[in-house]
């Protein structure tokens, strides 16, 4: 089964800077590698889906890679804001079987004003 | 599109009785529901996948009789926690798969319910 490390539980930076966030997993399989971002007391709500085949994906200020080699992705937040502020998911999606999520742990972003 | 609704937000119950937490697909057909439990501070951690029309799929080390899943409608799943005890505490969270996705439309992934603070006392 996936195993999924999210390496940094808390990150502070200040605002305008990029954040970045790693994510890095151990098994290998055919995978589709999504972000999804939590507030408190709130579900997830998904930001980005980037497959294997899929080097980098943008949306606005938001951009991930996905390194199958390296068994990693990187997620940016560029001239962040404090509303970024929140825990970040990252997530596999295996493309056999019941295809459900595997989570790592989260990355609390603290985006200071 | 692709919302799921998820009631009650929160829920305080007493040791020993059932709560019953409901996962709505709102503008979609969802087959398949996810549900997950997490603790504070951790990540979310898949309990069972919810089959419409057949028996769930729960993952190891969740036991079926405590967490019982019906999924009897292509919109409807619900989750009942039976004899509820102090340690059933968590934050319950359903998700359903984006129809879309696939299909050459932006790509929406899961979509979550809001979740469920259950407390048990």
């Amino acid at each position: 089964s996936q195993k999924i490390e999210q390496n940094s539980e808390a990150l502070n930076i200040q605002e305008g800077k990029t954040a970045t966030l790693t994510c890095n997993y151990t098994n290998y399989s055919p995978a589709y590698l999504q972000w999804y971002r939590q507030d408190p007391g709130r579900g997830p709500v998904f930001l980005l889906l980037i497959r294997e085949n899929e080097k980098e994906k943008r949306k606005e200020r938001l951009k991930v890679t996905f390194d199958t080699t390296l068994k990693q992705s990187l997620f940016h937040i560029t001239a962040s804001q404090p509303a970024d502020s929140a825990t970040y998911l990252c997530a596999l999606e295996e493309l056999a079987g019941r295809r459900a999520l595997t989570f790592g742990s989260g990355t609390r972003l603290q985006v200071q004003p | 599109g692709a919302v799921v609704s998820q009631h009650p937000s929160r829920v305080i119950c007493k040791s020993g009785t059932s709560v019953k937490i409901e996962c709505r697909s709102l503008d979609f057909q969802a087959t398949t529901m996810f549900w997950y439990r997490q603790f504070p501070k951790k990540s979310l951690m898949l309990m069972a996948t919810s089959n419409e029309g057949s028996k769930a799929t729960y993952e190891q080390g969740v036991e079926k009789d405590k967490f019982l899943i019906n999924h009897a409608s292509l919109t409807l799943s619900t989750l009942t926690v039976t004899s509820a005890h102090p340690e059933d505490s968590s934050f319950y969270i359903c998700s359903a798969r984006n129809p879309n996705l696939g299909r050459g439309i932006s790509n929406y992934g899961y979509t979550f319910g809001s979740g469920t603070r259950l407390t048990v006392v």
